[in-house]
């Protein structure tokens, strides 16, 4: 098993550009996450999905949209790239909302030019 | 609001030394505590939670409610040890996981 895929593992874009980050779980997990990592500030939630066709902000949701595919996939859409949003992206995934266990990728790191 | 404070960056000390990485925060509600590891080029993981009360690769942590800390710690640090350590709360009312900043533990030897 794979566990929780990523895909870019690196981007560079341009201000204004868009793109997808793509996250795949293979766990049967209902929850799944968005979390940026920037040097000092750790972890922060940018977005979640409780189950399949729901999603909800976290601390950081500004600049980018999420979609649940399925209950597999949740993609993460930056509209409108800016040099604030160049960060490492880590998606996660958990059993419900309610574990403190989450699985997660391997990280994509984004630089925005 | 719930918070995480992981005081220290960077840690750290010999091989051999024991190890305390300090975690401390702030929740109204009765708090679910979890530490996180990130080893160099490996996922971050889940290390311990503190409802099991489980000592993993040596590490061990206690919460403590008066102090509100849930500091991780180790007798005796392995050069292995190295890698970055997230202090995280279980936000039971939002059911959201919030982690601290990270520690660097580095174990020289």
């Amino acid at each position: 098993n794979a566990g929780v895929t990523q895909t870019p593992k690196f981007q560079v874009l341009k201000t204004g550009q868009s793109m997808t980050l793509q996250c795949a779980q293979d766990m049967n997990h209902n929850s799944m996450y968005w979390y940026r990592q920037d040097p000092g500030m750790g972890l922060r939630l940018i977005y979640y999905s409780a189950s399949e066709g729901t999603t909800d902000k976290g601390e950081v949701p500004n600049g980018y949209n999420v979609s649940r595919l399925n209950k597999r996939e949740f993609s993460l859409r930056l509209e409108s790239a800016a040099p604030s949003q160049t960060s490492v992206y880590f998606c996660a995934s958990g059993t419900d909302l309610r574990s403190g266990e989450l699985f997660f990728g391997e990280g994509s790191r984004l630089t925005v030019l | 609001a719930q918070r995480v404070t992981q005081p220290e960056k960077l840690l750290s000390v010999f091989k051999g030394a024991p190890v305390e990485l300090k975690c401390n925060y702030s929740y109204s509600g009765s708090p679910e505590l979890f530490w996180y590891v990130q080893y160099s080029r490996q996922r971050l993981q889940l290390l311990l939670r503190h409802i099991s009360r489980e000592s993993i690769k040596g590490f061990t942590a206690d919460l403590n409610k008066g102090e509100t800390s849930f500091h991780l710690k180790k007798p005796f640090a392995q050069e292995e040890d190295s890698a970055m350590y997230y202090c995280a709360l279980m936000n039971t009312g939002f059911q959201k996981l919030v982690f601290g900043t990270g520690t660097r533990l580095l174990v020289s030897p």
